[in-house]
C-alpha cells in the first residue's frame, strides 16, 4: 500500500499569514498514463471533507486562488496564502494512482 | 447541484449486517465512478471501496474484503454498501462520494455522512 506522510500534524498561523503543509508518499504517484494523482481535501470542523486541489495543482471548482498545489513524484505541498477564518479544520492529502486509495493522517490548522 | 444523501446507519451488534444507501442527483450517476470512504470517530480518513460507472468492477480494502459489497442501481442513481459480519472496528461515519471527471482517482463530491455504531 502507499504510505502519505503529513507534516505537520498540526500549525497555527496568524490572520493574512501564509502556511505549507507537506505531503510525502512512500511510492512514486505517477500512474501508468503518466498523471500523478495527488489530492487535498479539507474537513471544516462538523462538515464533510470537500475537494481542494486534484492533480497536483488543479483547483477543484469554486476554490479561492489562495490555495496552490505542487510537487512531483514522492513530493507534494499544499500553500495557503492570505489565510483567512474559514480556512481552519484538518487538511488531507490523498493518492489515487493505485489502490488501495490512501490518505494523508492529517495536518490541524488552526488560526493564531 | 450535485447531492449525495446517505442514509442506513445506525447502531448494530457486531457479527450482524447493515446496508447503507446514498441517493445521488444533480449529475448523470451512471457516468461516474462511485466511492465509500469512512472515519472512525477522532480519526483520519479511510477508503472503503469504488465501483466503476457501470457497476461491472469493484475494489475494496483488504479489511472489508469478503465482508461489504459495493454495489449500484443506475436506474434509480442510488449507491448502496451492504456491510456483513460488522465488528467494532468498521465503526465510523461513512460517506458517499463521486469522483471527478470520468475516472476514479479523486474524491470531488462527498455526503454528509452516515454513522454506524458497531457495539454490543
Amino acid at each position: 500500500d502507499v504510505v502519505m506522510t503529513q507534516t505537520p500534524v498540526s500549525l497555527s498561523v496568524s490572520l493574512g499569514g501564509q502556511v505549507s503543509i507537506s505531503c510525502r508518499s512512500s511510492q512514486s504517484l505517477v500512474h501508468n498514463n503518466g498523471n500523478t494523482y495527488l489530492s487535498w481535501y479539507l474537513q471544516k470542523p462538523g462538515q464533510s471533507p470537500q475537494l481542494l486541489i486534484y492533480k497536483v495543482s488543479n483547483r477543484f471548482s469554486g476554490i479561492s486562488d489562495r490555495f496552490s498545489g505542487s510537487g512531483s513524484g514522492t513530493d507534494f505541498t499544499l500553500k495557503i496564502s492570505r489565510v483567512e477564518p474559514d480556512d481552519l479544520g484538518v487538511y488531507y492529502c490523498g493518492q489515487g494512482t493505485q489502490y488501495p486509495l490512501t490518505f494523508g493522517s492529517g495536518t490541524k490548522l488552526e488560526i493564531k | 447541484e450535485v447531492q449525495l444523501v446517505e442514509s442506513g446507519g445506525g447502531l448494530v451488534q457486531p457479527g450482524r449486517s447493515l446496508k447503507l444507501s446514498c441517493a445521488a442527483s444533480g449529475f448523470t450517476f451512471s457516468n461516474y465512478y462511485m466511492a465509500w470512504v469512512r472515519q472512525a470517530p477522532t480519526k483520519g480518513l479511510e477508503w472503503v471501496a469504488s465501483i466503476t460507472n457501470s457497476g461491472g468492477s469493484t475494489y475494496y480494502r483488504d479489511s472489508v474484503k469478503g465482508r461489504f459489497t459495493i454495489s449500484r442501481d443506475n436506474a434509480k442513481s442510488t449507491l448502496y454498501l451492504q456491510m456483513d459480519s460488522l465488528r467494532s472496528e468498521d465503526t465510523a461515519t461513512y460517506y458517499c462520494t463521486r469522483s471527478g471527471g470520468y475516472n476514479p482517482h479523486w474524491f470531488a463530491y462527498w455526503g454528509q455522512g452516515t454513522l454506524v455504531t458497531v457495539s454490543s
